[in-house]
C-alpha cells in the first residue's frame, strides 16, 4: 500500500537556523515526490517535486530536498529559516503518470525568534 | 492564469442538508482533482477527473457524494443529507498532463452543525 510518514509532527527552529524535515514513503513503482506548503486556513503551494534525474531539487523560497532511493526518503532542506516560513509542511506521493497523491500528516513548523 | 480556486470559500450547514462546492482549474489544465482534509491530517484523495471524464473515486466517497464535471471545466462536488463527520476543509487541485504536478486552490470549509 502507498503511504508517507512524516515523523515530526511538531518542528521548532530559531531564525536564522538551518531546517530539515523528514519524509519516508512506501511506494511500490516509480514515485513522483512533492512537498507542499500549507499556512493556515489556505490551501496547499508547490514548494517542489522530483520525478527523475538529478537526486537533489531545488524549489522556490529557498528550499530543496534530496531523493534518497536506498532509504526511501525525500527529506525537505532550508539553511536558513525566516520567520515567515512558519506552517505546515506536507510531503506526497503519486504515481508516474499523475492522478491521486498520498500525503503525510504533515510537519508544523513553528520559527522563534 | 488566476489559480485555481473554490467557492464558497466558508459553508456552515445543519444535518441533513445538501451542500454544493464549485472549483475553477487553471484554465489549460485537463485533470481536476477534488480531496477531503481534516484537523491535523493530510490531504485524502476523493476523485479526479480527466476532461469530463471521472476515472477515478476513492472508497472515500460515499453514496452520498457525486463530483461532476459537465464541460471539462469547472467542477461541483455535493454533499447529500450532510453529517457531522462531513466537516472538513474540501480542497481542488488541477494539474496538465504532463507534467502531472497538482496545484491546489484555497479550499472550502465545511462545518455541519
Amino acid at each position: 500500500a502507498q503511504s508517507v510518514t512524516q515523523p515530526d509532527i511538531h518542528i521548532t527552529v530559531s531564525e536564522g537556523a538551518s531546517l530539515e524535515l523528514r519524509c519516508n514513503y512506501s511506494y511500490g513503482a516509480t514515485p513522483y515526490l512533492f512537498w507542499y506548503v500549507q499556512s493556515p486556513g489556505q490551501g496547499l503551494q508547490l514548494l517542489l517535486k522530483y520525478f527523475s534525474g538529478d537526486t537533489l531539487v531545488q524549489g522556490i523560497k529557498g528550499f530543496e530536498a534530496e531523493f534518497k532511493r536506498s532509504q526511501s526518503s525525500f527529506n525537505l532542506r532550508k539553511p536558513s529559516v525566516h520567520w515567515s516560513d512558519a506552517a505546515e509542511y506536507f510531503c506526497a506521493v503519486g504515481p508516474e503518470y499523475g492522478n491521486k497523491l498520498v500525503f503525510g500528516a504533515g510537519t508544523i513548523l513553528r520559527v522563534k525568534s | 492564469d488566476t489559480g485555481v480556486s473554490q467557492d464558497p470559500r466558508h459553508k456552515i450547514t445543519k444535518r441533513g442538508q445538501n451542500v454544493t462546492f464549485r472549483c475553477d482549474p487553471i484554465s489549460e489544465h485537463n485533470r481536476l482533482y477534488w480531496y477531503r482534509q481534516t484537523l491535523g491530517q493530510g490531504p485524502e484523495f476523493l476523485t479526479y477527473f480527466q476532461n469530463e471524464a471521472q476515472l477515478e473515486k476513492s472508497r472515500l466517497l460515499s453514496d452520498r457524494f457525486s463530483a461532476e464535471r459537465p464541460k471539462g471545466s469547472f467542477s461541483t462536488l455535493e454533499i447529500q443529507r450532510t453529517e457531522q463527520g462531513d466537516s472538513a476543509m474540501y480542497l481542488c487541485a488541477s494539474s496538465q498532463e504532463p507534467p502531472y504536478e497538482q496545484y491546489f486552490g484555497p479550499g472550502t470549509r465545511l462545518t455541519v452543525t
